[in-house]
């Protein structure tokens, strides 16, 4: 069974200090992993797509990498809008059709 | 970007009415639309595949009788909650997926949150 782990459950820092999320995850083989934002009472927004090991993406102060095993979320310098749950989500190769098995998520709070 | 719609993005309803969201795909077309159910500190739990004119997949568990999902185009997918109870009560999300290739991914609405009285 596939299965998706994010830690920490809940992470507090304060403003400028930078930290990484992390996302392990034990599939059959991986189509692709995602990473997504979602403020309260919202739906996700996407952020980023890993498709491969050694694979890396960066938007403002966000950075995603992968390995074979897992994936990080590095945030430099956050700000109070970085809070918010981030949800990481694969996608596997065969049997899972499009679907994406979601993680149980960071909640990220940044304070002054 | 992709945009991704819901409506209605509120509803109230009582024990044993129907409820219908909608979920609309603007500025792409969505050959497959996917329908999510999210509880208070948890994460999202997929209960539906919908591809356009075919019947949709549904993940083991889901009643496919009490939550009935139409795609009837390629920019519109409905999933309507038949006979509500209270338990139904909940966060619900559609996404549509966007293919380019191998490369693909999925776009969420903002979300519809029942309440069931």
């Amino acid at each position: 069974e596939d299965q998706v782990t994010q830690s920490p459950e809940a992470l507090r820092l304060q403003e400028g200090e930078s930290s990484s999320l992390n996302c392990s995850y034990t599939v059959s083989g991986l189509r692709g992993l995602f990473w997504y934002r979602q403020d309260p009472g919202k739906g996700p927004e996407f952020l980023f797509t890993l498709y491969s090991a050694g694979e890396e993406k960066e938007k403002e102060r966000l950075k995603a990498t992968l390995t074979k095993k897992e994936s990080f979320l590095h945030i430099t310098a956050p700000k109070p809008e970085d809070s918010a749950t981030y949800l990481c989500a694969v996608q596997v190769l065969t049997g899972g059709g499009n679907k994406l098995t979601f993680g149980t998520g960071t909640q990220l709070k940044v304070e002054l | 970007g992709a945009v991704v719609s819901q409506h209605p993005s509120w509803v109230i309803c009582k024990s044993g009415t129907s409820v219908k969201i909608e979920c609309r795909s603007l500025d792409f077309q969505a050959t497959t639309m996917f329908w999510y159910r999210q509880f208070p500190k948890q994460s999202l739990m997929l209960m539906a595949t919908s591809n356009e004119g075919s019947k949709a997949t549904y993940e083991q568990g889901v009643e496919k009788d009490k939550f009935l999902i139409n795609h009837a185009s390629l920019t519109l997918s409905t999933l309507t909650v038949t006979s509500a109870h209270p338990e139904d009560s909940s966060f619900y999300i559609c996404s549509a997926r966007v293919a380019g290739g191998y490369q693909e991914t999925q776009y969420f609405g903002p979300g519809t949150r029942l309440l069931v009285l």
